[in-house]
């Protein structure tokens, strides 16, 4: 496809569970972003990345959440022991270069029960 | 700390009835401010970005521009079709490469 592509698309997780949302960027994408985004809220930033390296890391809410982009291509986002407040859609960005129009997948709608 | 606010939350509007959006923001050394549009269930969809103060870019029935502490986007006759939540963002040099959004305007366009 040519656009930003997340799976899965809905999550359920029971509390203390761990989860992995992925995402496969536009190809040839240079810069990727993973957003948490509430329910009637504006998207809040995560982390990005700069191909396989992760530049900015001051939106992970605890050490629960990580991300990783081993190849400079698709990246996991990582929730350890899951908690309710983790509800939310996970949105991935991604965009050609610094600068350039960032472009967003579906989400992957997580909740925890 | 880089700041967005989107007003109003919420916008009822019957088909016709043009309106603007408002986007003010606090930043140091903005490099772009964009707009997005957003349905139900689904991810931001990009519309505009705007360098510097007193640019304007068209599309359809909408219209952004740009100030110096404040970003407008302007629906003219607009039709169901268009209500969705509009959210702007910012983009600024102290904070590389990330977007700082605002809140969203959910807009509904009645026919």
């Amino acid at each position: 496809g040519a656009g930003v592509s997340q799976s899965p698309r809905y999550k359920v997780a029971k509390r203390g569970q761990d989860v992995a949302l992925r995402c496969d960027p536009i190809s040839g994408h240079v810069s990727l972003f993973w957003y948490q985004q509430a329910l009637g809220q504006g998207p809040e930033f995560l982390t990005y990345f700069q191909n396989e390296a992760q530049l900015d890391k001051s939106g992970l809410p605890s050490d629960r959440f990580f991300a990783e982009r081993p190849e400079g291509s698709v990246s996991t986002l990582k929730i350890q022991r899951t908690q309710q407040e983790d509800s939310a859609v996970y949105l991935c960005a991604s965009s050609p270069s610094s600068g350039n129009t960032i472009y967003f997948g579906e989400g992957s709608w997580l909740t925890v029960v | 700390e880089d700041q967005v606010t989107q007003s109003p939350e919420a916008l009822r509007l019957q088909e016709g009835e043009s309106s603007s959006l408002n986007c003010s923001y606090t930043v140091s050394g903005l490099r772009g401010l964009f707009w997005y549009r957003q349905d139900p269930g689904k991810g931001p969809e990009f519309l505009f970005t705007l360098y510097s103060a007193g640019e304007e870019k068209e599309k359809e029935r909408l219209k952004a521009t740009l100030t110096k502490k404040e970003s407008f986007l302007h629906i003219t006759a607009p039709k169901p079709e268009d209500s969705a939540t509009y959210l702007c963002a910012v983009q600024a040099g102290a904070a590389g490469n990330k977007l700082t959004f605002g809140g969203g305007t959910r807009v509904l366009v009645k026919p």
